[in-house]
């Protein structure tokens, strides 16, 4: 079984454009989230869809957009970037929307110059 | 606010000597503690869920326990292939699946 995957891998931006990331996620996970990972840092929460809604959301400006399609997968937008937003984007898959484990992809590596 | 803190923030083994790594948290209402393996560049791999305290899983030479306050990774007679980044998470209350990470413990084994 193919986990979850993300694309593109890597990414180069320059300040002000905007850019957008896709996640697939485990077949038969319903939830999706991302998080944010800056260098030497945690994973940080930006959001979550289950069912093609969005659950929850974290402390990032309105710049950060994400949606579900039918199918489960995702698509995180951030538009007017700026070299802070430099990171490594992950997209994590979950069976159900609360109370289980979540599995990573192998990230989107954004750079902001 | 909801805090985990892990220490070390990295650590230096010889192959063979056992330690362990610490993950405290000041969440309330656990649902859920998570640990996880990120290789440089990689996504974080899943190792193990704990969900109440006195709680133990295990996995090759990795132990996990948990206490109402923290959770202690144990890694036994290590080998050059366990060095990487240990990443603890806590799972926040709501109706949503969100996880707090700490920053992390950077394991680096010698052969």
């Amino acid at each position: 079984d193919a986990g979850v995957t993300q694309s593109p891998t890597h990414l180069i931006k320059t300040r002000g454009q905007q850019v957008t990331l896709r996640c697939s996620p485990i077949s038969g996970h319903k939830s999706v989230s991302w998080y944010q990972q800056v260098l030497g840092q945690g994973p940080q929460f930006i959001f979550q869809y289950y069912e093609k809604e969005e659950r929850g959301r974290g402390n990032f400006p309105d710049r950060f957009s994400a949606r579900q399609f039918p199918n489960y997968s995702s698509e995180l937008n951030v538009n007017a970037l700026l070299l802070g937003d430099s990171a490594l984007y992950l997209c994590a898959s979950s069976l159900q929307g609360r109370n289980t484990e979540a599995f990573f992809g192998q990230g989107t590596r954004l750079t902001v110059v | 606010e909801d805090q985990v803190t892990q220490s070390p923030e990295a650590l230096r083994l010889q192959e063979g000597e056992s330690s362990s790594l610490n993950c405290s948290y000041t969440v309330s209402g656990l649902r859920g503690l998570f640990w996880y393996r990120q290789d440089p560049g990689k996504g974080p791999e899943f190792l193990f869920t704990l969900y109440s305290a006195g709680e133990e899983k295990e996995k090759e030479r990795l132990k996990a326990t948990l206490t109402k306050k923290e959770s202690f990774l144990h890694i036994t007679a290590p080998k050059p292939e366990d060095s990487a980044t240990y990443l603890c998470a806590v799972q926040a209350p709501g109706n949503f699946n969100k996880f707090y990470f700490g920053s992390g413990t950077k394991l680096n084994v010698k052969p």
